[in-house]
Protein backbone atom coordinates (compact mmCIF):
# COMPACT_ATOMS: atom_id res chain seq x y z
CA UNK A 1 0.00 0.00 0.00
CA UNK A 2 1.19 3.58 -1.01
CA UNK A 3 -0.87 4.86 1.75
CA UNK A 4 -1.49 8.88 1.00
CA UNK A 5 0.15 10.41 -2.09
CA UNK A 6 0.15 13.73 -3.17
CA UNK A 7 1.05 16.02 -6.38
CA UNK A 8 2.99 17.77 -7.18
CA UNK A 9 5.68 17.43 -4.24
CA UNK A 10 7.06 21.19 -5.06
CA UNK A 11 5.26 24.10 -6.58
CA UNK A 12 6.20 28.11 -7.74
CA UNK A 13 3.49 30.02 -8.32
CA UNK A 14 3.18 34.04 -9.56
CA UNK A 15 0.90 35.90 -7.76
CA UNK A 16 -2.78 35.18 -9.23
CA UNK A 17 -2.15 31.93 -10.97
CA UNK A 18 -4.35 28.51 -9.90
CA UNK A 19 -3.36 25.57 -9.22
CA UNK A 20 -4.88 22.45 -8.04
CA UNK A 21 -3.48 20.16 -5.63
CA UNK A 22 -3.98 16.78 -5.72
CA UNK A 23 -4.34 13.70 -3.29
CA UNK A 24 -5.24 9.99 -3.48
CA UNK A 25 -5.10 7.29 -0.30
CA UNK A 26 -5.23 3.66 -0.97
CA UNK A 27 -6.68 2.44 2.56
CA UNK A 28 -10.32 2.74 2.15
CA UNK A 29 -10.93 5.39 4.25
CA UNK A 30 -13.41 7.45 4.03
CA UNK A 31 -12.30 10.75 5.42
CA UNK A 32 -10.14 13.20 3.87
CA UNK A 33 -8.57 16.41 5.12
CA UNK A 34 -6.52 19.21 4.13
CA UNK A 35 -3.75 21.12 6.28
CA UNK A 36 -1.35 24.18 5.52
CA UNK A 37 2.04 24.19 8.31
CA UNK A 38 3.73 27.41 8.28
CA UNK A 39 7.23 27.78 10.10
CA UNK A 40 6.67 27.01 13.60
CA UNK A 41 3.34 26.38 13.82
CA UNK A 42 1.58 23.22 13.88
CA UNK A 43 -1.38 22.12 11.43
CA UNK A 44 -4.13 23.80 10.96
CA UNK A 45 -7.27 22.64 9.09
CA UNK A 46 -8.31 24.38 5.73
CA UNK A 47 -11.31 21.58 4.97
CA UNK A 48 -12.29 18.03 5.42
CA UNK A 49 -14.47 15.93 3.77
CA UNK A 50 -16.02 13.23 6.31
CA UNK A 51 -17.45 10.59 3.59
CA UNK A 52 -17.80 10.88 -0.24
CA UNK A 53 -19.98 13.77 -1.61
CA UNK A 54 -19.60 15.78 1.18
CA UNK A 55 -17.03 18.63 2.56
CA UNK A 56 -16.61 20.79 4.89
CA UNK A 57 -14.69 24.12 5.58
CA UNK A 58 -12.05 24.06 8.76
CA UNK A 59 -10.07 26.69 10.36
CA UNK A 60 -8.30 28.45 7.70
CA UNK A 61 -10.62 28.15 4.28
CA UNK A 62 -10.53 31.07 2.93
CA UNK A 63 -8.64 31.20 -0.17
CA UNK A 64 -9.14 27.58 -1.04
CA UNK A 65 -11.70 25.36 -2.45
CA UNK A 66 -11.64 21.08 -2.55
CA UNK A 67 -13.43 18.80 -4.32
CA UNK A 68 -13.74 14.97 -3.13
CA UNK A 69 -13.54 13.26 -6.59
CA UNK A 70 -14.61 10.11 -5.35
CA UNK A 71 -13.86 7.67 -2.15
CA UNK A 72 -9.71 7.74 -3.20
CA UNK A 73 -9.07 11.60 -3.96
CA UNK A 74 -9.72 14.91 -2.56
CA UNK A 75 -8.35 18.21 -4.29
CA UNK A 76 -7.15 21.42 -2.52
CA UNK A 77 -7.51 24.22 -5.40
CA UNK A 78 -6.40 27.62 -5.56
CA UNK A 79 -7.96 29.66 -7.48
CA UNK A 80 -5.63 33.21 -7.38
CA UNK A 81 -2.96 32.09 -4.90
CA UNK A 82 -1.29 35.00 -2.80
CA UNK A 83 2.11 35.20 -0.79
CA UNK A 84 0.18 34.15 1.78
CA UNK A 85 -0.79 31.07 0.50
CA UNK A 86 3.22 30.20 0.64
CA UNK A 87 3.45 26.87 3.00
CA UNK A 88 3.36 23.67 2.92
CA UNK A 89 0.31 21.50 2.63
CA UNK A 90 -0.54 18.16 4.05
CA UNK A 91 -3.50 15.33 2.80
CA UNK A 92 -4.68 13.08 5.57
CA UNK A 93 -7.11 10.32 5.47
CA UNK A 94 -8.52 8.30 7.94
CA UNK A 95 -11.88 5.78 8.94
CA UNK A 96 -15.24 7.57 9.38
CA UNK A 97 -16.66 8.92 12.18
CA UNK A 98 -18.10 6.52 14.62
CA UNK A 99 -15.64 3.42 13.42
CA UNK A 100 -12.88 2.12 15.19
CA UNK A 101 -9.61 4.49 14.61
CA UNK A 102 -11.35 7.10 13.37
CA UNK A 103 -9.38 9.48 15.26
CA UNK A 104 -5.92 8.25 13.95
CA UNK A 105 -5.09 10.46 10.52
CA UNK A 106 -2.49 9.45 8.24
CA UNK A 107 -0.49 11.76 6.30
CA UNK A 108 0.58 12.27 2.84
CA UNK A 109 4.18 13.55 2.73
CA UNK A 110 3.52 17.21 1.61
CA UNK A 111 3.74 19.77 -1.19
CA UNK A 112 5.70 22.29 -0.69
CA UNK A 113 4.29 25.53 -2.46
CA UNK A 114 5.82 29.19 -2.89
CA UNK A 115 3.93 32.18 -4.33
CA UNK A 116 6.16 35.18 -5.47
CA UNK B 1 -11.00 29.33 21.12
CA UNK B 2 -9.22 26.74 23.16
CA UNK B 3 -6.04 25.14 21.77
CA UNK B 4 -3.09 22.64 22.33
CA UNK B 5 0.07 23.86 23.24
CA UNK B 6 3.61 22.80 24.01
CA UNK B 7 5.49 24.29 26.76
CA UNK B 8 8.97 23.88 25.39
CA UNK B 9 9.77 24.41 21.84
CA UNK B 10 13.16 22.70 21.70
CA UNK B 11 14.75 19.98 23.29
CA UNK B 12 17.98 18.48 23.44
CA UNK B 13 18.46 15.24 24.84
CA UNK B 14 21.92 12.97 25.27
CA UNK B 15 21.41 9.84 23.35
CA UNK B 16 20.89 6.63 25.67
CA UNK B 17 18.82 9.08 28.27
CA UNK B 18 15.16 9.47 28.46
CA UNK B 19 13.21 12.36 26.69
CA UNK B 20 10.10 13.72 28.20
CA UNK B 21 7.53 15.82 26.08
CA UNK B 22 5.51 18.04 27.41
CA UNK B 23 1.52 19.61 26.11
CA UNK B 24 -0.80 21.33 27.46
CA UNK B 25 -4.61 21.85 26.18
CA UNK B 26 -7.08 23.69 27.21
CA UNK B 27 -10.64 21.81 25.66
CA UNK B 28 -11.75 19.72 28.89
CA UNK B 29 -14.20 18.59 26.48
CA UNK B 30 -11.20 16.61 24.68
CA UNK B 31 -11.54 13.30 24.73
CA UNK B 32 -8.69 11.90 22.79
CA UNK B 33 -5.07 12.78 22.39
CA UNK B 34 -2.45 11.74 19.98
CA UNK B 35 0.91 12.12 19.59
CA UNK B 36 2.92 12.42 15.98
CA UNK B 37 6.80 13.05 14.90
CA UNK B 38 7.69 14.44 12.18
CA UNK B 39 11.12 14.27 10.39
CA UNK B 40 12.35 16.51 8.19
CA UNK B 41 10.38 17.06 4.66
CA UNK B 42 8.09 14.51 5.22
CA UNK B 43 4.48 14.28 6.52
CA UNK B 44 3.50 13.75 10.33
CA UNK B 45 3.42 9.72 11.04
CA UNK B 46 1.83 8.24 13.91
CA UNK B 47 3.20 7.53 17.44
CA UNK B 48 0.67 6.76 19.69
CA UNK B 49 -2.73 7.95 21.17
CA UNK B 50 -4.52 7.62 24.28
CA UNK B 51 -8.63 8.46 25.19
CA UNK B 52 -9.32 10.66 28.24
CA UNK B 53 -10.38 7.12 30.04
CA UNK B 54 -6.84 6.19 30.47
CA UNK B 55 -4.34 8.02 32.39
CA UNK B 56 -1.54 5.77 30.59
CA UNK B 57 -1.23 3.99 27.79
CA UNK B 58 2.73 1.74 26.73
CA UNK B 59 3.99 1.39 22.87
CA UNK B 60 7.60 0.74 21.92
CA UNK B 61 9.79 2.78 23.85
CA UNK B 62 7.32 5.62 24.43
CA UNK B 63 4.72 6.26 26.76
CA UNK B 64 1.67 8.81 26.63
CA UNK B 65 0.83 10.17 30.39
CA UNK B 66 -2.49 11.94 30.64
CA UNK B 67 -3.40 14.02 33.68
CA UNK B 68 -6.94 15.40 32.96
CA UNK B 69 -7.33 17.68 35.99
CA UNK B 70 -4.36 20.04 35.37
CA UNK B 71 -4.92 19.33 31.23
CA UNK B 72 -1.08 17.99 30.64
CA UNK B 73 -0.24 15.51 28.57
CA UNK B 74 3.09 14.23 28.30
CA UNK B 75 5.19 11.78 25.57
CA UNK B 76 8.41 9.64 27.23
CA UNK B 77 10.72 8.45 24.84
CA UNK B 78 12.98 5.31 26.29
CA UNK B 79 16.94 5.29 25.61
CA UNK B 80 16.83 8.18 22.73
CA UNK B 81 18.35 7.22 19.50
CA UNK B 82 19.42 9.45 16.88
CA UNK B 83 16.32 8.52 14.59
CA UNK B 84 14.31 10.34 17.21
CA UNK B 85 15.53 13.69 16.30
CA UNK B 86 12.63 15.03 14.93
CA UNK B 87 9.41 17.56 15.25
CA UNK B 88 7.00 16.19 17.80
CA UNK B 89 3.26 17.62 17.83
CA UNK B 90 0.63 16.82 20.62
CA UNK B 91 -2.99 17.00 18.98
CA UNK B 92 -6.74 16.85 20.76
CA UNK B 93 -9.74 15.80 19.73
CA UNK B 94 -13.84 16.62 20.69
CA UNK B 95 -15.27 14.43 17.45
CA UNK B 96 -13.07 12.68 14.56
CA UNK B 97 -11.37 16.18 13.78
CA UNK B 98 -7.74 17.23 15.14
CA UNK B 99 -6.25 20.48 16.96
CA UNK B 100 -2.30 20.42 17.03
CA UNK B 101 -0.20 22.31 18.79
CA UNK B 102 3.20 24.36 17.57
CA UNK B 103 5.25 21.47 18.28
CA UNK B 104 8.65 20.50 19.85
CA UNK B 105 11.93 20.24 18.24
CA UNK B 106 13.84 17.26 19.68
CA UNK B 107 17.62 17.01 18.87
CA UNK B 108 19.51 14.00 20.17
CA UNK B 109 23.44 14.47 21.18
CA UNK B 110 25.89 12.01 20.23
Amino acid sequence: NAGVTQTPKFQVLKTGQSMTLQCAQDMNHNSMYWYRQDPGMGLRLIYYSASEGTTDKGEVPNGYNVSRLNKREFSLRLESAAPSQTSVYFCASSEAPGLAGDREQYFGPGTRLTVT
Amino acid sequence: GESVGLHLPTLSVQEGDNSIINCAYSNSASDYFIWYKQESGKGPQFIIDIRSNMDKRQGQRVTVLLNKTVKHLSLQIAATQPGDSAVYFCAESTDYKLSFGAGTTVTVRA
